[in-house]
């Protein structure tokens, strides 16, 4: 069966300080995989998407970058963070060419100070 | 674009009472619909979907969905909640051609009290 995982799972850090969230998936090949941030106010917004080895997509414009340097791992970096990056961060996967359920791992909690 | 709408900030019901949560959705073509459950702390966990063929749709946990073309809806529903089924409920969807993107409603918080 598959796993997905993610770590750290809390995080403190200062501003200005870089980021690295590692996020890595087990039992399947060729995953569609996915950064989502969740603030405080709950909703979800999808940062980035990958359907492949050093294929990324940005949806919104930010402080943030994504890497896939392997089939199936996906990390999110920062080179300098700010206070709005706080918050929960979740890695997803979905089957290629399946109908995209995704499947989430358990997040990682990132305060800015 | 596809979006979703989740009417109610917080639904709450007291234990042994159906529950059901709202979702309608906004999409081009035929729709694909998700439901997930998060409890504190934790990521997302699928409950359901909906692809074709029948309009009701049975999940975990219990939980049931019925899909309504006419109305745009997508209703979660237990027939008798539970004290444990207290957590956040998130609706997505996305359109039927191969769009990589979810669009997630904004989340409700249900309430089961005992």
């Amino acid at each position: 069966s598959q796993t997905i995982h993610q770590w750290p799972a809390t995080l403190v850090q200062p501003v200005g300080s870089p980021l690295s969230l590692e996020c890595t998936v087990e039992g399947t090949s060729n995953p569609n995989l996915y950064w989502y941030r969740q603030a405080a106010g709950r909703g979800l917004q999808l940062l980035f998407y990958s359907v492949g080895i050093g294929q990324i997509s940005s949806e919104v414009p930010q402080n943030l970058s994504a890497s896939r340097p392997q089939d199936r791992q996906f990390i999110l970096s920062s080179k300098k963070l700010l206070l709005s990056d706080s918050g929960f961060y979740l890695c997803a996967w979905s089957e290629d060419g399946g109908t995209d359920t995704q499947y989430f791992g358990p997040g990682t909690r990132l305060t800015v100070l | 674009a596809q979006s979703v709408a989740q009417p109610e900030d917080q639904v709450n019901v007291a234990e042994g009472n159906p529950l059901t949560v709202k979702c309608t959705y906004s999409v081009s073509g035929n729709p694909y619909l998700f439901w997930y459950v998060q409890y504190p702390n934790r990521g997302l966990q699928f409950l359901l979907k909906y692809i074709t063929g029948d309009n009701l749709v049975k999940g975990s946990y219990g939980f049931e969905a019925e899909f309504n073309k006419s109305q745009t809806s997508f209703h979660l529903k237990k027939p008798s909640a539970l004290v444990s089924d207290s957590a956040l409920y998130f609706c997505a969807v996305r359109d039927m051609w191969g769009n990589n993107r979810l669009a997630f409603g904004k989340g409700n918080q249900v309430v089961v009290i005992p």
